[in-house]
């Protein structure tokens, strides 16, 4: 069984509607992320969580919120979906003593 | 200026050559350096961590130039199963900062090995 997971796997969705990403580990870890992926841009990071009450935005934050619901749990939600916010969206993981993220296998987001 | 910049590629190369990716990083406070591999529509992976001293792990090669904020990885002896995107990322926090375990990517390096 895969120790980092995300459901959905592929969606599409309009514009306008709410939408949540959700992710799921089995590693143990305090730390969560979630980035997005675009052609040409590489990975940025959306928000990270240190710990289950310790939430912190990235680079790129706007129109996203989180929630962490325990320490194996950490969800993305776009409120109110728009196109430019079409791409490959990861999670991962890390402990506290390591720099080593670990990612989910990806959630592949198209707003129309 | 982004962060991390590497050459995006691509770069395609036959079975058995060696080959050579370079990054540079913005931030001289920069305290961590990896590569990381991802294979086409998948997740990212660990390749290995880069020391100051360079280092080596079988075929693979990091090196870290901290006076030129530089870092490379050397892939000798290509196989196929090389083919893939390669990330330069980069941590600029210090262990017990606020922002530790926090990595910046760069926008990645294609690399294609052909028979």
């Amino acid at each position: 069984d895969a120790d980092v997971t995300q459901t959905p796997r592929n969606r599409i969705t309009k514009t306008g509607k709410r939408i949540m990403l959700e992710c799921s580990q089995t590693k143990g870890h305090d730390r969560m992320y979630w980035y997005r992926q675009d052609p040409g841009l590489g990975l940025r990071l959306i928000y990270y969580s240190f710990d289950v009450k310790d939430i912190n935005k990235g680079e790129i934050s706007d129109g996203y919120s989180v929630s962490r619901q325990a320490q194996a749990k950490f969800s993305l939600s776009l409120e109110s979906a728009i196109p430019n916010q079409t791409a490959l969206y990861f999670c991962a993981t890390s402990d506290r003593d390591s720099y080593e993220q670990y990612f989910g296998p990806g959630t592949r987001l198209t707003v129309t | 200026r982004k962060e991390v910049e590497q050459d995006p590629g691509p770069f395609n190369v036959p079975e058995g050559a060696t080959v050579a990716f370079n990054c540079t990083y913005s931030n001289s406070a920069s305290q961590s350096f990896f590569w990381y591999r991802q294979d086409c529509r998948k997740e990212p992976k660990l390749l290995m961590s880069v020391y100051s001293s360079g280092n080596e792990d079988g075929r693979f090669t990091a090196q870290l130039n901290r006076a030129s904020q530089y870092i490379s990885l050397l892939i000798r002896d290509s196989k196929l199963s090389d083919s893939a995107t390669y990330l330069c990322v980069v941590n600029m926090a210090v262990r017990g900062g606020t922002s530790y375990g926090k990595l910046t990517f760069g926008q990645g390096t294609i690399l294609t090995v052909h028979p």
